[in-house]
């Protein structure tokens, strides 16, 4: 699987827009983009996923150059239950697939 | 739809000795995996299961770990003896046949002394 570059830690304030920055330049044709958080003491949450168009759901939104070489995670309107680490991950898609992750982005919102 | 039910939540051992997690994935998915998360570092898998099958468990140190997936639904990931290293939150996930998503239980807190 490619490896993820993501900054160590990022501030938000409470209200603003949440973005978080993931490269993952060495990206295979076949291998999806997957957001997870984890909050503190919980497991990791799925967040979103994509393969080249930009995505969004309930949670976030997902925006994947066109080059796929990087992507980046909005959280729209962050609010203090958003503070976690954020793990950006490729993986590709199939049974025998694995998310292998990083150390992530601690992403701290603050009111 | 319940999640991922996992247990004990926090366990103390001595070195040497022997401990056992147990997980019951969500109704339905097919897969199950078991990771090791040692403070201030990401998840990192150890074993996966499809069905009863093992798929992948080239991560799992298996002088001293096992772990089984009987009928295909709930799994136990076995320490035998414990070593002061092997300290960390263990979680388990599971996912539906042909979806990547992954839903993790709240983990297991091993504090090994």
């Amino acid at each position: 699987d490619a490896k993820t570059t993501q900054p160590t830690s990022m501030d938000c304030a409470e209200g603003r827009a949440a973005n978080l920055p993931c490269n993952h330049s060495t990206i295979s044709g076949n291998e999806y983009v997957y957001w997870y958080r984890q909050i503190h003491s919980q497991g990791p949450q799925y967040i979103i996923h994509g393969l080249k168009n930009n995505e969004t759901n309930e949670m976030a939104s997902l925006i994947i150059t066109e080059d796929r070489k990087s992507s980046t995670l909005i959280l729209p309107h962050a609010t203090l239950r958003d503070t976690a680490v954020y793990y950006c991950i490729v993986s590709a898609t199939g049974t025998a697939s694995k998310l292998t992750f990083g150390t992530g982005t601690r992403l701290q919102v603050t009111l | 739809e319940a999640g991922v039910a996992q247990s004990p939540r926090y366990k103390i051992i001595e070195k040497r000795q022997s401990v056992a997690f147990w997980c019951n994935p969500i109704s339905g998915h097919a897969t199950l995996y078991w990771y090791q998360q040692i403070l201030g570092q990401g998840p990192k898998l150890l074993i996966q299961f499809q069905n009863n099958g093992v798929v992948d468990d080239s991560q799992l140190p298996k002088d001293r770990f096992s772990a089984e997936r009987l009928k295909g639904v709930d799994s136990t990931l076995k320490i035998q003896p414990a070593k002061l290293e092997d300290s960390a939150v263990y979680l388990c996930a599971s996912n539906r046949e042909g979806r990547n998503e992954q839903y993790f239980g709240p983990g297991t807190r091993l504090t090994v002394t």
